[in-house]
């Protein structure tokens, strides 16, 4: 069985560009996490998909940050303009539906640094 | 509302001995309990997860974890450390509230194991 797939897996841009990163999980699965993970933190979700509606983006930049799942398949989450405390690990992650008890499936993730 | 706390940020221990790796929760509802483990430059992996059925929970690699709810602890431990452990690991905490999973990962303990 294939795992999450995640590109690219290393991104540096400057300050004020934009930047998008892409997720395709495991076939099959109805629900996709994107979690962002700062250097010596654990990761924090910034938005979960139940196939292609948004069920949580509390924790979302919206003025910055957007995200789609348009066919309820694979992602994009995009960053437009970047700041410097963007830099971190972008993680997808999915499952086969979203009840508490479901393991979570993670990609290898996109290291983005900011300049 | 939930919340996790890792007792410790870092942990050392001499290959053979055995690890002992602490977590408390916090939870409105009855919380599903997992524990995940992340090499470096690998994505997240599972070790194991509690979902109230046996509190005493078996996963890879050797490791354990017991559910104590007087305690509100999912502690993580492994009778003999092998180099390979060496690793973050991760607490995480998923209320079951009948709605969609919204989880809270701790802020992790990195693993050292000296040879």
């Amino acid at each position: 069985e294939a795992g999450v797939a995640q590109s690219p897996r290393y991104k540096i841009i400057e300050k004020r560009q934009s930047v998008a990163f892409w997720c395709n999980p495991i076939s099959g699965h109805a629900t996709l996490y994107w979690y962002q993970q700062i250097l010596g933190q654990g990761p924090k979700l910034l938005i979960q998909f139940q196939n292609n509606g948004v069920v949580d983006d509390s924790q979302l930049p919206k003025d910055r940050f957007s995200a789609e799942r348009l066919k309820g398949v694979d992602s994009t989450l995009k960053i437009q303009p970047a700041k410097l405390e963007d830099s971190a690990v972008y993680l997808c992650a999915s499952s086969l539906d979203p009840r508490a008890y479901n393991e979570q499936f993670f990609g290898p993730g996109t290291r983005l640094t900011v300049l | 509302a939930q919340s996790v706390t890792q007792l410790d940020s870092h942990v050392s221990v001499s290959e053979g001995t055995p690890v002992l790796l602490r977590c408390n929760y916090s939870s409105s509802y009855s919380p599903s309990l997992f524990w995940y483990v992340q090499h470096p430059n690998k994505g997240l992996q599972l070790l194991l997860k509690y979902t109230s059925a046996a509190t005493l929970v078996k996963g890879i690699n050797g490791f354990e974890a017991e559910f104590k709810k007087s305690e509100t602890s999912f502690h993580l431990t492994k009778p003999s450390a092998h180099m390979s452990d060496a690793a973050e690991y991760f607490c995480v905490v998923s209320p079951d509230s009948g709605g969609y999973q919204k989880v809270t990962f701790g802020t992790g303990t990195k693993l050292q194991v000296i040879p």
